[in-house]
C-alpha cells in the first residue's frame, strides 16, 4: 500500500527558503499512473495547491505561487521535494505530500501525515 | 484558473440527519470533481471521486452527485464521526483548486 511521509525543517526564517522532501513507501515513484503532488494548509484555513510533478519532471505549478516554487524528484531515491523561496510568515502552514491518481479521472490519494513549517525569525 | 465555492461554509447538525453540500465551479469542468472529509490535526481523506464514484472503504451513506458546475455530496444519516469539514476538489484542469470547506459540527 502506498504510503508518503513528509520531512524538512519546521522552522525557516523569513526571506530564507523552505525545503521539503516526501518519501514514497510501497510502490514506485516511477508509476505511469501518478503524479505527485504538494498542498498546504495554513493554521485555521483552507487547502491550497502548491504544485505537481511526474516522475519524468513534468511540472505544473499553481500560478499565485510559479514565481518561488520548485518542485523535483528522485527517482532513485523514491522521493519528491518542494523548495519555496522567499518565504514570509504567509507560508505558516502545513505541508502536505500526496498521489496525484493520474489516469481519465485524477484524485490525490494517498496523502502524507503533514508537517508544520512555521517563518518566524 | 477555475475557481471553486462551497455552501453552507458551516453547518450544524444531529446524528442520523439527511446533509448535503454543495460545490459550483466558476466553469464547466464536467465530472472532474472529488470530496475529502478532514478531521483536526489529520490529512485530508478521500470520499468521493469523479463526483460520484465512492473510494473504497468509505461507508455508503455518502453519495456525490453533478455534473458541468453544480455538485452536492450527502451523508444520508449524520453519524459521530462525521463531523469534521468537507472539501471539494477540481482535476478538470492541471491547476488544481479546491473550494474553501463547509464545517459540520454537532447541533
Amino acid at each position: 500500500q502506498l504510503q508518503l511521509q513528509e520531512s524538512g525543517p519546521g522552522l525557516v526564517k523569513p526571506s530564507e527558503t523552505l525545503s521539503l522532501t516526501c518519501t514514497v513507501s510501497g510502490g514506485s515513484i516511477s508509476s505511469s499512473s501518478y503524479y505527485w503532488g504538494w498542498i498546504r494548509q495554513p493554521p485555521g484555513k483552507g487547502l491550497e495547491w502548491i504544485g505537481s510533478i511526474y516522475y519524468s519532471g513534468s511540472t505544473y505549478y499553481n500560478p499565485s505561487l510559479k514565481s518561488r516554487v520548485t518542485i523535483s524528484v528522485d527517482t532513485s531515491k523514491n522521493q519528491f521535494s518542494l523548495k519555496l523561496s522567499s518565504v514570509t510568515a504567509a507560508d505558516t502552514a502545513v505541508y502536505y505530500c500526496a498521489g496525484l491518481w493520474f489516469r481519465d479521472e485524477n484524485w490525490f490519494d494517498p496523502w502524507g501525515q503533514g508537517t508544520l513549517v512555521t517563518v518566524s525569525s | 484558473d477555475i475557481q471553486m465555492t462551497q455552501s453552507p461554509s458551516s453547518l450544524s447538525a444531529s446524528v442520523g440527519d439527511r446533509v448535503t453540500i454543495t460545490c459550483r465551479a466558476s466553469q464547466s469542468i464536467s465530472s472532474y470533481l472529488n470530496w475529502y472529509q478532514q478531521k483536526p490535526g489529520k490529512a485530508p481523506k478521500l470520499l468521493i471521486y469523479a463526483a460520484s464514484s465512492l473510494q473504497s472503504g468509505v461507508p455508503s451513506r455518502f453519495s456525490g452527485s453533478g455534473s458541468g458546475t453544480d455538485f452536492t455530496l450527502t451523508i444520508s444519516s449524520l453519524q459521530p464521526e462525521d463531523f469534521a469539514t468537507y472539501y471539494c476538489q477540481q482535476s478538470y484542469s492541471t491547476h488544481h483548486s479546491f473550494g474553501p470547506g463547509t464545517k459540520v459540527d454537532i447541533k
